[in-house]
């Protein structure tokens, strides 16, 4: 089965600009989320979708964070403008409902100048 | 001896020997906790997880223990090798909140030799 998928890997921005994320879940996963993890910390929650709809997104910074996942599958994150203290790893998990196990992708690992 | 609760930083091991990485927990009303794994360069991967109504569940070389009363989790590595090696997170799911979404611990980073 394959697993969570994140893209890019990398992505390197000065200040001010914008940058976007996309997320695969798992296959039938209804639930997904964003996690920001900065160096040397544990992953700190963004969002949490329920198929399309948002469970949760107490902790997104609305002035410049934005997420969607229009169709219950995919998910996209976007920053906008970027700011230094952004600079971090950007997880995405997925799991079958919001009472199973979570499993992560890779992450993007964003990088602000 | 380790205080209950005590979160070390970093933990060094050598091969072969049993391992022992502990968390505090913060809100007593979280029913749900997980041990995750994560190397350089990769996200978290699950190990084992517990439910607030067990004190103890075992995995293949890993046991996670749950002390509700001083909010304590411990996982447990027998015969540690050198691919153990990785920062491990414990997680736990408040019940009071909106969301599922987990709240991480610290990490602890081991290190094994060989």
């Amino acid at each position: 089965e394959a697993g969570v998928a994140q893209s890019p890997r990398y992505k390197i921005i000065e200040k001010r600009q914008s940058v976007a994320f996309w997320c695969n879940p798992i296959s039938g996963h209804a639930t997904l989320y964003w996690y920001q993890q900065i160096l040397g910390q544990g992953p700190k929650l963004l969002i949490q979708f329920q198929n399309n709809g948002v469970v949760d997104d107490s902790q997104l910074p609305k002035d410049r964070f934005s997420a969607e996942r229009l169709k219950g599958v995919d998910s996209t994150l976007k920053i906008q403008p970027a700011k230094l203290e952004d600079s971090a790893v950007y997880l995405c998990a997925s799991s079958a409902s919001t009472s199973d196990t979570q499993y992560f992708g890779p992450g993007t690992r964003l990088t602000v100048l | 001896g380790e205080s209950v609760g005590l979160h070390l930083p970093t933990l060094s091991v050598q091969e072969g020997d049993n391992s022992i990485i502990n968390c505090a927990y913060s809100n007593s009303a979280s029913d749900y906790f997980i041990w995750y794994k994560q190397e350089s360069g990769k996200g978290p991967q699950f190990i084992i997880d517990i439910r607030s109504n067990m004190d103890k569940r075992q995995g293949q070389r890993v046991t996670v223990l749950l002390n509700k009363t001083v909010k304590h989790l411990s996982l447990q590595i027998a015969a540690t090798q050198p691919g153990d090696s990785a920062v491990y997170f414990c997680a736990e799911s408040p019940l009071n909140q909106a969301g599922t979404a987990l709240i991480f611990g610290k990490g602890t980073t081991l290190s094994v030799s060989s």
